[in-house]
């Protein structure tokens, strides 16, 4: 499964947008995006995955390059509650189980 | 509500003590999965099943025992053999081969600590 690269945190205003970023310059053809947050001493939570197409559902956006090098994740209307380390991970259905997280993203939002 | 349910929430353990970390899934999901994470970093697998009475090993499976002998259950044994056992414990299901990219999702973890 091909690397990803986040930035070591970020900070975001309460109400305002959140857009973090991921390199995943070696993605191959058959390789998902999937994002995950996980809040201190908790499991991590699914937010959104993609293939090659913009996604959205009730938590957030996906927005994945042309060339499939980087994808950013936005959270429009980003809480106090949003506040987490966010890890993008990109993996192939053929993979027999191992979703390999990194360091993430340390998402700070702020008052 | 269809989740995954993880227990106990902590767990402490003597040394020499076999314990066992119970997970239960009510999502139909056909695979399960077993990570460990340690402080400030990712998650490692231990062991995880695609079917009833099927499993395999992770890439640290050394001091860990599983059994699939029910669909919505998957229960992990530290062993004494695990010489640091020591971690946050959390369990995961998907689809699995009939749906192999859809994501997996977490319970909410077991914290075990040695006395």
């Amino acid at each position: 499964d091909a690397k990803t690269t986040q930035p070591t945190s970020m900070d975001c205003a309460e109400g305002r947008a959140a857009n973090l970023p991921c390199n995943h310059s070696t993605i191959s053809g058959n390789e998902y995006v999937y994002w995950y947050r996980q809040i201190h001493s908790q499991g991590p939570q699914y937010i959104i995955h993609g293939l090659k197409n913009n996604e959205t559902n009730e938590m957030a956006s996906l927005i994945i390059t042309e060339d499939r090098k980087s994808s950013t994740l936005i959270l429009p209307h980003a809480t106090l509650r949003d506040t987490a380390v966010y890890y993008c991970i990109v993996r192939s259905g053929g993979s027999q189980g191992n979703l390999i997280f990194g360091k993430g993203t340390k998402l700070s939002v702020k008052p | 509500d269809g989740g995954i349910t993880q227990s106990p929430k902590y767990l402490f353990r003597k040394e020499g003590q076999n314990v066992t970390l119970s997970c239960e899934q009510n999502l139909n999901h056909d695979a399960m999965y077993w990570y460990r994470q340690d402080p400030g970093q990712g998650l490692r697998l231990i062991y995880y099943s695609q079917i009833v009475n099927d499993f395999q090993k992770g890439d640290i499976a050394e001091g860990y025992s599983v059994s699939r002998e029910k669909k919505e259950s998957f229960p992990l044994t530290v062993t004494s053999a695990q010489k640091n056992p020591t971690a946050f414990y959390l369990c995961a299901s998907s689809m699995g081969h009939s749906r192999p990219y859809q994501p997996q999702h977490f319970g909410d973890g077991t914290r075990l600590s040695i006395l």
